[in-house]
């Protein structure tokens, strides 16, 4: 059961433009949503995070857009570089029992000259 | 420098042959865990530790161990590996619940 689902599996984005990965969610208990990056041969490593209390937030090129009613965030880059090539993972932290963290299932970006 | 350090980074062995996949923590982090990563369903729990002795089962615990007998420790132990346990793994630790996981750098397992 993927209580994070997460779309594209892969994404192709031009340097230069906007890349978009979307995130879903079900469960209401999931109150802090991070998004991960990885490049190849490395663990991942903590990009930028949202609470349910804000719709966006923004760190530079990279912006989380989140709607609540909807159970859906996003991640946004804008003016995606080469250097944004890797695997994006979204993920929902739980508030109950052990505040785990649920990850989606990871979109690998691809960004072209 | 602040970092989780898991050892070997690769590792081949055979059906049943027990082993143990190290990690180290130098931030006095109290949360540790580790994850499994495979093409298309992303990064799953295995185990958890919110301290010292207290461990719990994550969402994929089946066929794994772990012990915390120290606080910057925790091993991840397979007694008896299957070619299904064939994976990436990670081991991650974390101060607060809404500060960020710092993950090591993976083990890549082949059991064959």
């Amino acid at each position: 059961q993927q209580q994070v689902k997460q779309s594209p599996q892969s994404l192709i984005v031009q340097k230069g433009g906007i890349s978009i990965i979307n995130c879903a969610y079900e469960n209401t208990a999931f109150d802090y949503f991070p998004w991960y990056q990885q490049f190849p041969g490395k663990g991942p490593a903590l990009l930028i995070a949202i609470r349910p209390d804000v719709s966006e937030k923004k760190e530079g090129r990279f912006t989380i857009s989140f709607n609540k009613s909807a159970k859906q965030f996003s991640l946004h880059i804008m003016d995606s570089q080469p250097g944004d090539s890797a695997t994006y993972f979204c993920a929902a932290r739980d508030n109950f029992g052990n505040e785990k963290l649920t990850f989606g299932t990871g979109t690998r970006l691809t960004i072209i000259p | 420098e602040a970092q989780v350090t898991q050892n070997p980074r690769y590792l081949i062995t055979v059906t049943g042959k027990k082993l143990t996949v190290t990690c180290s923590q130098n931030m006095n982090h109290e949360y540790m865990s580790w994850y499994r990563q495979d093409p298309g369903l992303g990064l799953r729990q295995i185990y958890y530790s919110m301290n010292v002795e207290v461990t719990d089962k994550g969402d994929v615990p089946e066929g794994y161990k772990v012990s915390r007998k120290e606080k910057r420790n925790f091993p991840l132990i397979l007694e008896s590996p299957s070619p299904n346990q064939t994976s990436l793994y990670f081991c991650a630790s974390r101060e607060d619940s809404y500060e960020k996981l710092f993950f090591g750098s993976g083990t890549q397992l082949s059991v064959l």
